[in-house]
């Protein structure tokens, strides 16, 4: 099974809301990504969690906030965010086969700042 | 000049055609590439990966890597409608960061 789940599917937020994102996996993977992807965009990288450490942050702005309550569970905390935040946040997990991290993706959750 | 270049597309082509996606990259380094299917409004589902330079083969797909020209295909034989997706070309040097080329749009038509 190499199932990445995700939630909420959509969210609205206001740009004074604060919300989260929640991304979950058992496939017992020690890494977590959390990726942005704008419309026939490619994914953009965000975050990267080992071992329930944050190992890579792509320079996010602060209103975007990581957190690994465990090895299972991914969250992405938002705050204050900006209409150009609008796009599909994509959860992965991975696993290391043959000396490479093979990433697999969650279905995403579309979000829309108004 | 992008580390991986990947034409956009639209690619239409008939049912039952054999589709070919190609990327082509800079950096000799990658060794790992991978192919990931993308339908609409739903996110990447990995198709295949591989880390030598030849062929793979999986089902209707094959995967081809050639280092010496920086070059990688992914062949679709019997194409069917069900294919049609975005499908994203990704490689790395076996670290977590996965460098991606655009992605081509498919569409099969039956």
């Amino acid at each position: 099974d190499t199932e990445v789940t995700q939630t909420p599917k959509h969210l609205v937020m206001g740009m004074t809301n604060k919300k989260s994102l929640k991304c979950e996996q058992h496939m017992g993977h020690r890494a977590m990504y959390w990726y942005k992807q704008k419309a026939k965009k490619p994914p953009e990288l965000m975050f990267v969690y080992s071992y329930e450490k944050l190992s890579i942050n792509e320079s996010v702005p602060s209103r975007f906030s990581p957190e690994c309550p465990n090895s299972s569970l991914l969250n992405l905390h938002l705050h204050a965010l900006q209409p150009e935040d609008s796009a599909l946040y994509l959860c992965a997990s991975s696993q290391k086969v043959a000396d490479q991290e093979t990433q697999y993706f969650g279905p995403g959750t579309r979000l829309l700042v108004l | 000049q992008k580390e991986v270049e990947q034409d956009p597309g639209p690619l239409s082509v008939p049912e039952g055609a054999i589709v070919s996606l190609n990327c082509t990259y800079s950096n000799s380094a990658f060794q790992y590439f991978m192919w990931y299917r993308q339908y609409s409004r739903k996110g990447p589902e990995l198709l295949m990966y591989t880390y030598s330079s030849g062929n793979k083969e999986d089902g209707r797909f094959t995967a081809q890597v050639d280092k010496s020209s920086k070059y990688i295909s992914l062949f679709i034989r019997d194409s069917q409608p069900s294919d049609s997706a975005t499908y994203l070309c990704a490689m790395n040097q076996g670290a977590q960061k996965l460098v991606f080329g655009q992605g081509t749009r498919l569409t099969i038509n039956p």
